[in-house]
């Protein structure tokens, strides 16, 4: 595997299921991230890891729960979400985070969606 | 403010025809840098390029060119004889340095370009 992976691709789920995401970048990074892409918005940026520790959360409801157990593993754990939670959920991941711009890498996202 | 304006929402051209997405940004940082990302419909972002303020330089690779001008705040896109496969969403993107670990890449709301063969 190379890049940036992401599973699933797809999920259904229920607003009173429980469920994760996972990425896994294999581009020896030590930042990562999780962005949220709806129809007709820009991409929002919802967290950020650096060396494993948590330097950003953008006032993400706390049904949004991110683990980052490593620097190659980060995990979106979802709990009773909304149906305007569904949307395409990126991971990035790049060499730092807040360091001279570095670029981020995306992986193909996981399409949610919430009935 | 910090900010990315893709104006064009939409772009249809046929192919071979020569086509320009504009991007126009706003920051007050001196040190900033700018890319530009295409998403096919398979949903990932592919990164196209990376470009920071001291660099004015317009650049070239294949059939795809970029102009930037600080002057208007501005980095265009340019792809030269269009294909089916640049069908896509394209984003402009702006990461401000403005210091500290909490700086945020942001993006222009993208631009739809339809190649039709």
């Amino acid at each position: 595997e190379t890049g940036v992976t992401q599973t699933p691709r797809h999920l259904v789920m229920g607003m009173t299921n429980k469920k994760s995401l996972k990425c896994e970048q294999h581009l020896g990074h030590n930042a990562m991230y999780w962005y949220k892409q709806s129809a007709k918005k820009p991409l929002e940026l919802m967290f950020v890891y650096n060396f494993k520790e948590q330097t950003e959360n953008n006032s993400v409801p706390s049904r949004f729960s991110p683990e980052c157990p490593n620097s190659s593993h980060l995990f979106l754990h979802l709990h009773t979400l909304q149906p305007e939670d569904s949307a395409l959920y990126l991971c990035a991941s790049s060499p730092l985070a807040g360091g001279s711009g570095e670029t981020q890498y995306f992986g193909p996202g996981t399409r949610l969606l919430v009935l | 403010a910090q900010k990315v304006t893709q104006a064009q929402t939409e772009i249809s051209v046929v192919e071979k025809e020569d086509v320009t997405l504009d991007c126009v940004y706003e920051t007050r940082d001196t040190t900033y840098y700018l890319f530009w990302y295409k998403q096919p419909p398979s949903g990932e972002l592919v990164f196209l390029i990376r470009r920071n303020s001291f660099d004015e330089q317009n650049e070239i690779s294949g059939r795809y060119s970029w102009n930037f001008q600080k002057s208007t705040s501005s980095f265009n896109f340019t792809i030269t004889a269009s294909q089916v496969v640049d069908s896509a969403v394209y984003f402009c993107a702006l990461y401000p340095r403005s210091g500290g670990a909490t700086n945020k890449l942001i993006f222009g709301t993208g631009t739809l370009l339809a190649v039709q063969p």
